[in-house]
């Protein structure tokens, strides 16, 4: 069935710096992407989203690119802030019948 | 517009037990999707429901259940709990037919503890 791999597990940046998460799932059908970030006892939100018809959406400081080709799309946050940390999750889904595939999360951790 | 309201917030339970969770999801929102969260690990997807129906389900044994109502508040069950059902259960809801695809509005959750 539908898969999708997040890394990395945990990521580590300096204050200040880029951070990068990536995703890869596995069934082409998939057209929406989302990412939700999770503050530590809080819920998950929605952060940005991006759909197969488009390679890439820009939110401030937040972007996300899309490779279907490659069935991978990626989560760029630059000019990282201690409020960034979290838990960000990727998902993939391939209609609004379909549940959503999430991935593992990937803990940020930005260093003052 | 208030929120999607989980109730209730904290709850302990005996092994073997039943429990009951509620979710009330954003005022026209149709879609309610649950899902398990335990310490340190990724979403685990319980169930989906739209319009009483539940549309997608996930690999959980069959002591979780749920339910739609006409007004699109849910309820999960979970039956003969076991120590390993703790955990945060967070729900999520969605607008109209397009299911998760326009974004989730998560609950804060209940958080379930199994003695």
């Amino acid at each position: 069935g539908e898969n999708v791999e997040q890394h990395p597990s945990t990521l580590s940046v300096q204050e200040g710096d880029s951070a990068v998460i990536k995703c890869t799932y596995s069934d082409s059908a998939s057209n929406y992407f989302p990412w939700y970030k999770q503050e530590l006892g809080k819920r998950p939100q929605l952060i940005i989203d991006i759909r197969s018809n488009v390679g890439e959406k820009k939110d401030q400081r937040i972007a996300v690119t899309l490779n279907k080709t490659a069935k991978h799309f990626s989560l760029h946050i630059t000019e990282t802030q201690p409020e960034d940390s979290a838990v960000y999750f990727c998902a993939a889904s391939k209609g609004s019948n379909y549940q959503l595939i999430w991935g593992a999360g990937t803990k940020l951790i930005i260093k003052p | 517009k208030a929120g999607v309201t989980q109730t209730p917030r904290y709850l302990i339970k005996t092994r073997g037990q039943q429990v009951t969770l509620s979710c009330s999801p954003i005022s026209g929102h149709r879609s309610v999707s649950w899902y398990q969260q335990t310490p340190g690990q990724g979403l685990q997807f319980l169930f989906e429901y739209f319009s009483e129906t539940q549309r997608n389900k996930g690999n959980f044994p069959g002591r979780f259940s749920g339910r739609q109502f006409s007004n699109s508040r849910s309820e999960m069950n979970v039956s003969t709990l076991e120590l390993g059902d703790s955990a945060l259960y967070l729900c999520a809801s969605s607008p109209e037919a397009t299911g998760p695809n326009y974004g989730y509005t998560f609950g804060s959750g209940t958080r379930l503890t199994v003695v």
